[in-house]
């Protein structure tokens, strides 16, 4: 049972443009969304997170927007650079239960 | 500061033997995580701890499979005998619980097991 769904599966996106990816939850009990980043031969690493209190969320060039009627939300990158490169999760979690993952966008940025 | 160590970074056996992958946690976090990733099925939890409990064993997918954490700053997984569908990246992960405040999971760089 997936409970976070994550869209699209890949993403190609020219230097300088906006990388958008999507995750859409189910269980309303979710109360921690954070994004992580993996580049190839590292494990993932925490990006930004937001809380269901807010809609959106901002560091440097990286925003989530979030939008809990619709059970969504959603990772923006704004001038996208190559070292953008890497594949993205989003996650879902109540308190410090275990979290649940998307399956992973794989974003490449092109010059 | 020294992040999630794992070992070995890669593993690579033939089926029927006995694997066991290594994890030491980021001092002061209390709970750890076991991953599996595979382009299949994604990140899958297999099991966590807490205060070097076992909390949730579901996602372990076999009995070959077993975790242990016999101390706040080892944990070991271990697959017997191990077939090549076990064949993935193996990561563990460790944050500190802090009450109602969520923190963030922080990943080792994986084991990437191959069983031939």
């Amino acid at each position: 049972q997936q409970q976070v769904k994550q869209s699209p599966q890949s993403l190609i996106v020219q230097k300088g443009g906006i990388s958008i990816i999507n995750c859409a939850y189910e269980n309303t009990a979710f109360d921690y969304f954070p994004w992580y980043q993996q580049f190839p031969g590292k494990g993932p690493a925490l990006l930004i997170a937001i809380r269901p209190d807010v809609s959106e969320k901002k560091e440097g060039r990286f925003t989530i927007s979030f939008n809990k009627s619709a059970k969504q939300f959603s990772l923006h990158i704004m001038d996208s650079q190559p070292g953008d490169s890497a594949t993205y999760f989003c996650a879902a979690s109540k308190g410090n239960q275990k979290v649940t993952f998307g399956t992973g966008t794989k974003l490449q940025v092109i010059p | 500061d020294a992040g999630v160590i794992q070992s070995p970074r890669h593993e690579v056996t033939e089926m029927g033997q006995e694997v066991t992958l290594r994890c030491k946690p980021i001092s002061g976090h209390n709970s750890l995580f076991w991953y599996r990733q595979t382009m299949m099925r994604g990140l899958e939890l297999l099991i966590y701890f807490n205060n070097n409990v076992p909390i949730d064993d579901s996602g372990m997918p076999e009995d070959r499979f077993s975790a242990k954490m016999p101390n706040a700053s080892f944990s070991t997984l271990k697959i017997q005998p191990s077939e090549p569908r076990d064949s993935a990246v193996y990561f563990c992960a460790s944050s500190l619980e802090f009450g109602i405040s969520n923190q963030p999971q922080h990943f080792g760089d994986g084991t990437r097991l191959s069983i031939l």
